[in-house]
């Protein structure tokens, strides 16, 4: 079993719609929960960054964290399809360690 | 703006060469920066802890002698692939933190390494 397993789709949604993505997590000593956005043939940007359990909202960007179930997501409301690109899911147990990732969900957004 | 760099972004090279990636933190110093490497279609898989002035640490399964991580200053890593085949061929990716922010990981642009 992964560390850290998400779906990889792809999710395909039409514009305006709300977008719901998941990643689940074995590791019980996870605490930093981040959600990275990448662009074909580009390095992951950074989009939310949440410490321990609890909702974080950023624009049209909405991550919660479940450290009882082992569970995060990210929402993107009125979806554009701009928003078309691979989203990682990654934690850690410290602020300083390494990053173990999801396998990335491919989202499309149709005009 | 990027706050890190990361030079070339495509490198074709003949089997049996060796290629030099370099990463760089612009508006900090990084003691630590990381390397990843990621397959079509796939997650990124961390490689290595490139540790200013001293040994990096590698993953299990990594081979040191064929991936080499200089982090000669605060502000620059290199990996430099070795004799290159073409199972060789990914996605490279640096990341660093700056240790006077509370934000995780940036990340690098990646370099796109085809060995013929």
């Amino acid at each position: 079993q992964k560390e850290v397993e998400q779906d990889p789709g792809p999710l395909s949604v039409p514009e305006g719609a709300i977008v719901s993505l998941n990643c689940t997590y074995s590791n019980s000593a996870f605490q930093y929960f981040m959600w990275y956005r990448q662009y074909s043939r580009k390095g992951p940007e950074l989009l939310m960054y949440t410490y321990s359990s609890g909702n974080k909202e950023d624009g049209r960007f909405t991550a919660q964290v479940d450290k009882s179930s082992k569970y995060i997501s990210l929402f993107i409301r009125d979806s554009q399809p701009s928003d078309s690109a691979t989203y990682l899911c990654a934690m850690s147990e410290g602020n300083t360690g390494k990053l173990i990732f999801g396998q990335g969900t491919t989202l499309q957004v149709k005009p | 703006g990027a706050v890190v760099s990361q030079h070339p972004s495509w490198v074709i090279c003949k089997s049996g060469t060796s290629v030099k990636i370099e990463c760089r933190s612009l508006d900090f110093q990084a003691t630590t920066m990381f390397w990843y490497r990621q397959f079509p279609k796939q997650s990124l898989m961390l490689m290595a802890t490139s540790n200013e002035g001293s040994k990096a640490t590698y993953e299990q399964g990594v081979e040191k002698d064929k991936f080499l991580i200089n982090h000669a200053s605060l502000t620059l890593s290199t990996l430099t692939v070795t004799s290159a085949h073409p199972e060789d061929s990914s996605f490279y990716i640096c990341s660093a933190r700056d240790p006077g922010s509370r934000q995780p990981q940036h990340f690098g642009d990646g370099t796109r390494l085809s060995i013929l």
